[in-house]
């Protein structure tokens, strides 16, 4: 499978947990995105990458969150202290900065 | 103002209709524009990209883009139950920005 890949695709956790998700984009785009999604809205941008370089981080992500990419291949976003206000699919797209972006099938978060 | 608007809908045509997308966006640099397609709990897929003004067709899918007016549409033209859907319009500049999507729904 050559698209992007995102794991795992359910998370349930308990609210004050820390939990990471991970993104393997597709081979030869050097960008990727986080974005989150709640019911009902378009998705909410979080964070890029160009190569490793992480090259903006929206103003509405808390200190809580945090992503990395080391290498510059695969991605992990990390929530710590988890609130239910995390609850949400959390998306990662990726694209080789000329064309088109494509999604994996997302991370749906579940906090209780 | 957002940056990229539409209307949430719901959108409601018959089948083999043509159902019209409409998106406005508030950044003039912005040089790449795409049509979404996202089913419910699945995440979103590309449908189309249009780059400069004027049309682009694929298939049963228009899109139309007018960058003096800041506005992108999408016309799907002999809807099927089967495009029933949400439709996010995103703009892109050095990152990718959607609005809120307008849910299409194909009726029999």
């Amino acid at each position: 499978d050559t698209g992007v890949s995102q794991d795992p695709r359910h998370k349930i956790t308990k609210r004050g947990q820390n939990v990471t998700f991970r993104c393997d984009p597709i081979s030869e785009h050097n960008r990727l995105y986080w974005y989150r999604q709640t019911l009902g809205q378009g998705p909410e941008f979080l964070t890029y990458f160009q190569n490793e370089a992480q090259l903006e981080k929206s103003r509405l992500l808390s200190d809580r969150f945090s992503a990395e990419r080391p290498k510059g291949s695969f991605s992990t976003l990390e929530i710590q202290r988890t609130e239910q206000g995390d609850s949400a699919m959390y998306l990662c797209a990726s694209w080789d900065g000329n064309t088109e972006a494509f999604f994996g099938q997302g991370t749906r978060l579940t906090v209780v | 103002q957002k940056e990229v608007e539409q209307n949430s809908g719901p959108l409601s045509v018959p089948e083999g209709a043509i159902a019209s997308l409409n998106c406005t966006y508030s950044d003039r640099v912005s040089q790449s524009f795409f049509w979404y397609r996202q089913y419910s709990g699945k995440s979103p897929e590309l449908i189309m990209s249009i780059y400069s003004n004027g049309d682009k067709e694929d298939g049963r899918f228009t899109a139309q883009l007018n960058k003096a007016s800041q506005y992108v549409s999408l016309l799907i033209r002999d809807s099927q139950p089967s495009d029933s859907a949400t439709y996010l319009c995103a703009v892109r500049t050095d990152k990718l920005i959607f609005g809120t999507g307008t849910r299409l729904q194909v009726f029999p």
